[in-house]
This record gives structure tokens, C-alpha cells and sequence, in this order.
């Protein structure tokens, strides 16, 4: 069984400040890890993956996450935010060899001018 | 198509109706997933599909739900005898191997409620 938590449901920030969304994860087998963005009225949109490799893996839109293993982490991290940024943000797992994908609650990001 | 397509995107019916929900996936794309979001929470999978071959129903949350892809593109998702706890956002993705590595691609979903 795999498990995901996002330890913030909403996190408020200023335009231009950076910002850190939390993921930890819990799983008995190897697994792939993902961020998607949700922006209001669309679909969920890919922002990066690991897959394996470096533990630092970059997405679109300045993103970039670091996996810790021994955390067992996978924080979502960007030097610089922007008010387009605001939006709904899952983090996800799937083991290596199976395709269904569990997901975190959700972290609502939210962007002040 | 161009992206997943989910039909229609929004629904509101009343308890103990019937409903039937659209997926029209990436047309080059074998796999097929279903989820379940509901309110505050992130999707949860219900069922894919290779083609038409149906190989996890493990998520379906009971016998009123049932899934098809008969000629392994569009996929329907009904709910029978629907309830209000059905209430939800409902998602699609097809997914493609490249380099050995699955990727999924999510519609826009559709949202149900049950009144």
C-alpha cells in the first residue's frame, strides 16, 4: 500500500517570495514520484517527475523538487513566485511497475500582489 | 484528438438516476484511468484499461459502478441508483510509454452532483 501527504492545504504567499509545498510519502515498493498543477476549470497538468537519477529534478514553469529518500520526501520548491502560480498542487506516486497513481490531498497555493 | 476530452464537464441529477460519463483519450494511447475527487481531497483511481481489456476494478467504490472501452478508445463510466455521496469531480487520463516510463495525460473531468 503507498500512502501520500501533503502537509499544507493552503499556503498563502507574496508575489516574487519563494515557496515550499511539502510532500511525504510512504511505500513498501520502488516508485515513481510527480507534482501536477491543477489551475481553476482546467485538468491536472504534469509539473515534473522522478523518475530516478539526480534527486533534483526540474519542471516547466521554474519548478523544481528534490527527492529524499531516507525523508522519504519530495518537496515542490520555486526561488520566485508568480501571481499566475496560483492554483492547486498534488503530489503523486506510482510503483515502477504498476500504473495507477496515488494521490496527496492537495496544497492551494495562493499569490498576493 | 489533441488532449483528453471529458463529456459532459459538468452534471447534476438526483438521487436514485442513472448517469454515463465520457472519456475521449489521446488517440494514440492504449491506457486509460478513471478517478474519483472528491471535495477537498486528491483523485482516487477506480479502474483503467489497456484497450479493452479491463485489468484493475480494484477502486470501484461498489456494484453501482461499472466501466467500459469496448473498442479500447472511448471509455464510459456509469453510476447506478446514484447517491449523493457520488458527488464529485470525476477524472480521466490515457497515458503513453516513452523511454519505459508511463506518463499520464488528465482531461479537464467531470463534476457531478447528486442532489
Amino acid at each position: 500500500a503507498q500512502s501520500v501527504t501533503q502537509l499544507d492545504s493552503q499556503v498563502p504567499v507574496f508575489e516574487e517570495a519563494p515557496v515550499e509545498l511539502r510532500c511525504n510519502y510512504s511505500s513498501s515498493v520502488s516508485v515513481y514520484l510527480f507534482w501536477y498543477v491543477q489551475y481553476p476549470n482546467q485538468g491536472l497538468q504534469l509539473l515534473l517527475k522522478y523518475l530516478s537519477g539526480s534527486t533534483l529534478v526540474k519542471g516547466i514553469n521554474g519548478f523544481e523538487a528534490e527527492f529524499n529518500k531516507s525523508q522519504t520526501s519530495f518537496h515542490l520548491r520555486k526561488p520566485s513566485v508568480h501571481i499566475s502560480d496560483t492554483a492547486e498542487y498534488f503530489c503523486a506516486v506510482r510503483n515502477t511497475n504498476a500504473g495507477k497513481s496515488t494521490f496527496g490531498d492537495g496544497t492551494t497555493l495562493t499569490v498576493k500582489p | 484528438g489533441a488532449g483528453v476530452s471529458q463529456s459532459p464537464r459538468y452534471k447534476v441529477t438526483k438521487r436514485g438516476q442513472d448517469v454515463t460519463l465520457r472519456c475521449d483519450p489521446i488517440s494514440s494511447h492504449a491506457t486509460l484511468y478513471w478517478y474519483q475527487q472528491a471535495l477537498g481531497q486528491g483523485p482516487e483511481f477506480l479502474t483503467y484499461f489497456n484497450y479493452e481489456a479491463q485489468p484493475d476494478k480494484s477502486g470501484l467504490p461498489s456494484d453501482r459502478f461499472s466501466a467500459e472501452r469496448p473498442e479500447g478508445s472511448i471509455s464510459t463510466l456509469t453510476i447506478q441508483r446514484t447517491e449523493q455521496r457520488d458527488s464529485a469531480m470525476y477524472r480521466c487520463a490515457s497515458s503513453k510509454f516513452a523511454d519505459g516510463v508511463e506518463t499520464q495525460y488528465f482531461g479537464p473531468g467531470t463534476r457531478l452532483l447528486v442532489l
